[in-house]
């Protein structure tokens, strides 16, 4: 039972333009999401983060929006830069919860120059 | 970054054998967290510490044990590896909640191979 998907596994995107990563989750207790970058062979790295009262938080090139009715969440990094190639992954926990992380597959982004 | 390390980086070993990873913090974070990472799963929760001593299963603990005799140190155990548990085992910790939130940041990774 997947609670968090990122249904596409991989996205292309041209150099200077938006890329959108998007994740949907099902268990409607999750109140705090969270985006990860990974390079290969390294621990994912802390991107981004919101929480459910919010619907939008932004640093710099990064953007998380949240649609808590239609439990969705996309990232938004524009414009898209060739460093920004990895994998992402959306996480979900419950703020009264034990600290648990939920990670969805991730997508593997790839700007082309 | 955040001081975590994770000891070893790479292990090849053997179907029965007992396997050891042990990942240590610099930050004196309350939390710690082993994650395996698999293809088509992303990360998965094996076990959790919520303080020394304290310790809870997560969401694929079968085969695993831990322990931490120390806020520095977490150990992950496999009594008796299987092929199932070739994978890239994160640490994580975090530490104080920041407006209520928690955020965890994870160490380099240890690539386990079982044959």
């Amino acid at each position: 039972d997947q609670q968090v998907k990122q249904n596409s596994p991989s996205l292309s995107v041209q150099e200077g333009r938006i890329s959108i990563l998007n994740c949907d989750y099902t268990n409607s207790m999750f109140d705090y999401f969270l985006w990860y970058k990974k390079y290969p062979a390294e621990g994912p790295t802390f991107l981004i983060s919101i929480s459910s009262i919010k619907d939008k938080n932004e640093d710099g090139r990064f953007t998380v929006f949240l649609n808590k009715s239609a439990k969705h969440l996309s990232l938004h990094i524009v414009p898209s830069q060739p460093g920004d190639s990895a994998v992402y992954f959306c996480a979900a926990s419950a703020l009264r919860g034990a600290q648990k992380l939920v990670f969805g597959q991730g997508t593997r982004l790839t700007i082309n120059p | 970054d955040a001081g975590i390390t994770q000891s070893p980086r790479h292990k090849v070993t053997e179907t029965g054998t007992p396997v050891t990873l042990r990942c240590h913090q610099t930050e004196n974070h309350r939390y710690m967290y082993w994650y395996r990472q698999d293809p088509g799963h992303g990360l998965r929760l094996i076990h959790y510490s919520y303080g020394v001593k304290d310790t809870d299963k997560g969401e694929v603990s079968d085969g695993y044990s831990v322990s931490r005799s120390k806020t520095e140190d977490f150990l992950l155990t496999l009594e008796s590896a299987t092929s199932s548990q070739t994978s890239v085992y994160f640490c994580a910790i975090s530490g104080l909640k920041e407006r209520g939130t928690d955020t965890q940041y994870f160490g380099p990774g240890t690539r386990l191979t079982v044959l």
